[in-house]
C-alpha cells in the first residue's frame, strides 16, 4: 500500500537555524514523484519543491532542500536560515505513476522562535 | 487573478441542510481533486476527476457527492450536512504533462461549520 508518514507532529527551531521536517514513505513503485506543501495560518497550500524518485541529485528551491534517501525510503524537507514567516503546517505528500492521486502525510507543525 | 477559486470561502449551515461549495480554475487542467482537512488528520481526499466524464470517489465519499460541470469547474455537495463534516475544504488542480511531476496547485480553501 501506499503511505506516508511524517513521525513529527510539531517542531521548534531558532530564527536562523536549520531544521530538518521529516517524510518517510512506502511504496513498491519505482516510478514516483515527492511533493513537500506549507500552510500557514491563513489556510491556504503553497507548493514549496519536488523530487522525482529517478532524480540524482537532491532537489533545491532557495532556503529549502530535499534530503532524498532512496534506499532509506526518506525525502525530508530541509528549510536553512529558519524565518519567524517559515511557521506554519508542513505537508509532505507521493504522487504515482498511472491515475492514482496524491497521497498526503498528516503534517508537521512547525513553529520558529525569536 | 487566483488560478484557483473557491466559492464560498467561509460558511455556516444547519444539520441536514443540503449546501454546495464551488471551484473554478483558470490553468486548463483537467484533473479536480475535492479534499477535507480535520486537525491532526491532515488531508483526505473526498472525490476526484480525470477529465469532464470522469469521477472516481475517494478515501470519504461518504455524505457527498461532485459535478464536474466543465473543464474548469467542479462542484462539491452535501446533501444533508452533518455536524462531523465541519472541515476545511480544498479543491486541487494538477495535469500530467510532468508524468509523475503532478503537482497540485489548491484553491485558498472554504471553512465549512455545519450546526
Amino acid at each position: 500500500a501506499q503511505k506516508i508518514t511524517q513521525t513529527q507532529p510539531g517542531m521548534f527551531v531558532q530564527e536562523k537555524e536549520a531544521v530538518t521536517l521529516d517524510c518517510t514513505y512506502d511504496t513498491s513503485d519505482q516510478s514516483y514523484g515527492l511533493f513537500w506543501y506549507k500552510q500557514p495560518s491563513s489556510g491556504e497550500m503553497i507548493f514549496l519543491i519536488y523530487q522525482g524518485s529517478y532524480d540524482e541529485q537532491n532537489a533545491t528551491e532557495g532556503r529549502y532542500s530535499l534530503n532524498f534517501q532512496k534506499a532509506r525510503k526518506s525525502a525530508n524537507l530541509v528549510i536553512s536560515a529558519s524565518q519567524l514567516g517559515d511557521s506554519a503546517m508542513y505537508f509532505c505528500a507521493m504522487s504515482f505513476s498511472g491515475n492514482t492521486p496524491l497521497v498526503f502525510g498528516k503534517g508537521t507543525r512547525l513553529s520558529v522562535i525569536a | 487573478d487566483a488560478d484557483v477559486t473557491q466559492t464560498p470561502r467561509n460558511r455556516i449551515t444547519k444539520t441536514g441542510k443540503r449546501i454546495m461549495l464551488e471551484c473554478s480554475q483558470t490553468k486548463g487542467h483537467d484533473r479536480m481533486y475535492w479534499y477535507r482537512q480535520d486537525p491532526g488528520l491532515g488531508l483526505r481526499l473526498i472525490y476526484y476527476s480525470f477529465d469532464v466524464k470522469d469521477i472516481n470517489k475517494g478515501e470519504i465519499s461518504d455524505g457527498y457527492s461532485v459535478s464536474r460541470q466543465a473543464q474548469a469547474k467542479f462542484s462539491l455537495s452535501l446533501e444533508s450536512a452533518i455536524p462531523n463534516q465541519t472541515a476545511l475544504y480544498f479543491c486541487a488542480t494538477s495535469d500530467l504533462t510532468g508524468g509523475v511531476q503532478e503537482t497540485q496547485y489548491f484553491g485558498p480553501g472554504t471553512r465549512l461549520l455545519v450546526l
